[in-house]
């Protein structure tokens, strides 16, 4: 099955610009979508099809993917941007249809 | 506007069976595909498994074929999971997303509790 592979962690001063890392054997041909996911609430998606912004989110958080790595960045970052961020793709090798996540990576904001 | 709820979770032994559901409102649920996701405690996000608009379609996740089912009463709006034959390792947050049907999730609901333990 496919593998996406995220950095445990990220740690990123406020006002500094945070790249998370989404790691899969040729990612770019796949539509990588993120979401960011804080304690006891429900995920949110801040990025679809690569490096679209739901309405809502913010112009900081944008995304790119390309070969074997997609990336989410976030810039000025503010403090309420700590959170889980996971990246997901669909899979459709295989015997059947898969939704993918990546293990995810804790975003500390300094 | 769009809301998902949960419920259903509790505490049950292993070997035990669960229903989970997932009431929807503010859109057109008979359009959407529906997933559940779960989480683990100190876990990600795990994908469960996805029901197409009309029902017809159904896929899970390996670790769970045989002893979920996901279906969907669209006449109610509701999403739903039946859970059997738990596992310790079924203990999680389990949340219902709708998928925008092109593979992503843009609305989740809160999420609801199943612990597994003797």
């Amino acid at each position: 099955s496919y593998v996406l592979t995220q950095p445990p962690s990220v740690s990123v001063a406020p006002g500094k610009t945070a790249r998370i890392t989404c790691g899969g054997n040729n990612i770019g041909s796949k539509n990588v979508h993120w979401y960011q996911k804080k304690p006891g609430q429900a995920p949110v998606l801040v990025i679809f099809y690569d490096f679209d912004r739901p309405s809502g989110i913010p112009e900081r958080f944008s995304g790119s993917n390309s070969g074997n790595t997609a990336t989410l960045t976030i810039s000025r970052v503010e403090a309420g941007d700590e959170a889980d961020y996971y990246c997901q793709v669909w899979d459709s090798n295989g015997d059947h249809p898969n939704w993918v996540f990546g293990g995810g990576t804790k975003l500390t904001v300094l | 506007q769009v809301q998902l709820v949960e419920s259903g979770g509790g505490v049950v032994q292993p070997g035990g069976s669960l229903r989970l559901s997932c009431a929807t409102s503010g859109f057109s649920f008979s359009a959407y595909a529906m997933h559940w996701v779960r989480q683990a405690p100190g876990k990600g996000l795990e994908w469960v498994a996805v029901i197409s608009y009309d029902g017809s379609n159904k896929y899970y996740t390996d670790s769970v074929k045989g002893r979920f089912t996901i279906s969907r009463d669209n006449s109610k709006n509701t999403l739903y999971l039946q859970i059997n034959s738990l596992r310790t390792e079924d203990t999680a947050v389990y949340y219902c997303a709708r998928e925008t049907g092109a593979t992503d999730f843009d609305c989740w609901g809160q999420g609801t509790v199943v612990t597994v333990s003797s």
